[in-house]
């Protein structure tokens, strides 16, 4: 079955330096790859979206990479800051063609200052 | 800058009772969707729906399901019969297409049943 994992445990570093996000996939060849932010009690905020002939995509201090060989995505916040701790979530559109994204579990991501 | 929104914000209920959580979706926005999260856990599609009709559920999305869009603004899911299983934050989603198209979230509504 479709599988997407991201690594659960949180990830803490200090301010100022970047942080990397994976996010891996099993038994998948998406078009797509979405990755969005979710803080605590709130609903997920979309942040990029990467095609699979793009290798890389870049927004402010954010940047997505894309390894359709490896199954895998990377996603980078330079610069980091304390507010943007949250959890990371990597989402792929199901086989079928209606839109249904599969989230994977998240990484939380704690900037200290 | 429109944004999803979701009534009620909290919903206490008990198990065997009805419920109905209600969104409005962005309003130039075509696919409408469900999804839910269990404390702790991931967020997990439930329905997508679009031109009136569901397009796709999840296995999670049995008999005691629906979903409605009985005006042009709002896109309701209904639980027939609650089981304390159904405790979660359920979030409604809406996009303008499909696979290119990112999606808009609303704010959630934290079900809670007794």
């Amino acid at each position: 079955s479709q599988k997407i994992e991201q690594n659960s445990e949180a990830l803490n570093i200090q301010e100022g330096k970047t942080a990397t996000l994976t996010c891996n996939y099993t038994n998948y060849s998406p078009a797509y790859l979405q990755w969005y932010r979710q803080d605590p009690g709130r609903g997920p905020v979309f942040l990029l979206l990467i095609r699979e002939n793009e290798k890389e995509k870049r927004k402010e201090r954010l940047k997505v990479t894309f390894d359709t060989t490896l199954k895998q995505s990377l996603f980078h916040i330079t610069a980091s800051q304390p507010a943007d701790s949250a959890t990371y979530l990597c989402a792929l559109h199901g086989s079928s063609n209606t839109g249904k994204l599969i989230f994977g579990q998240g990484t939380t991501l704690q900037v200290k200052p | 800058e429109p944004e999803v929104t979701q009534t009620p914000s909290h919903q206490v209920t008990q198990m065997g009772q009805e419920v109905i959580l209600r969104c409005v979706p962005i309003s130039n926005h075509l696919y409408f969707y469900w999804y839910r999260q269990i404390l702790g856990q991931k967020v997990e599609f439930l329905v997508s729906f679009y031109n009136n009709e569901i397009s796709e559920k999840s296995e999670i999305f049995d008999d005691q399901f629906s979903v409605e869009r009985p005006d042009g603004s709002n896109f309701t899911l209904k639980i027939r019969s609650t089981k304390l299983e159904d405790s979660a934050m359920y979030f409604c989603a809406s996009s303008p297409g499909l696979l290119s198209y990112e999606q808009y979230f609303g704010p959630g509504t934290r079900l809670t049943v007794t």
